[in-house]
């Protein structure tokens, strides 16, 4: 089975500037997060989507981070204008339910370094 | 809000001896998970604890869920190389019901010498 898909892997980009990182989950997974892990930190949810619905973005930056999952399968999490703090892993990962009882399964992460 | 927190935040150990980690939450937790993260790498799921002084055990790994699920301890029996790592607790952030609405520890990094 293959795993959750994230790219790209690495990012370097000056403050101010844009990215944009891609998730594939596991197929017919229907729950998927964003997560950030600033270095020597455990992962925080960003925000999490079942299907295409947005089910929790309360820990999100809205005012430069926008996520969507379009078709409910994909997803796309940009931040713009990036800032120095955002230097950090963006994990995405995918469950088949939101419930207890589903394993949830990270993705390799994409590192982005904020300069 | 909701915090989990992890002890020690370090621990290096000489292969073949035993170590644990502890995890406490601010708030009582439907379920508690542990994750192990290895350098570089993302983290993966190990184990979920649901039920008031739970107690399993992966091979050379127990893991338990405090009585009155607060609280949760990793103990890995004559650790090996192949554990090194970053091992993170999670429960659910209070409020949430989503399974996947997790509040991780800080995490406990291990270290074995050969």
């Amino acid at each position: 089975e293959a795993g959750v898909a994230q790219s790209p892997r690495y990012k370097i980009i000056e403050k101010r500037q844009s990215v944009a990182f891609w998730c594939n989950p596991i197929s017919g997974h229907a729950t998927l997060y964003w997560y950030q892990q600033i270095l020597g930190q455990g992962p925080k949810l960003l925000i999490q989507f079942q299907n295409n619905g947005v089910v929790d973005d309360s820990q999100l930056p809205k005012d430069r981070f926008s996520a969507e999952r379009l078709k409910g399968v994909d997803s796309t999490l940009k931040i713009q204008p990036a800032k120095l703090e955002d230097s950090a892993v963006y994990l995405c990962a995918s469950s088949s339910g939101g419930g207890p009882g589903n394993t949830i399964y990270f993705g390799e992460g994409s590192w982005l370094t904020v300069v | 809000g909701q915090q989990v927190m992890q002890i020690p935040q370090y621990q290096h150990v000489q292969e073949g001896e035993d170590f644990t980690t502890y995890c406490n939450s601010s708030t009582t937790l439907s379920n508690i998970q542990w994750y192990k993260q290895r350098p570089g790498g993302h983290p993966v799921f190990l184990i979920q604890l649901v039920k008031s002084g739970e107690v399993k055990k992966q091979k050379r790994l127990t893991f338990q869920f405090g009585e009155a699920k607060k609280n949760s301890s990793l103990h890995i029996t004559a650790t090996q190389t192949t554990d090194v790592g970053t091992y993170f607790c999670a429960g659910p952030s209070a409020g949430g019901t989503s399974y996947g609405k997790l509040t991780f520890g800080q995490g406990t990094i291990l270290t074995v010498h050969p």
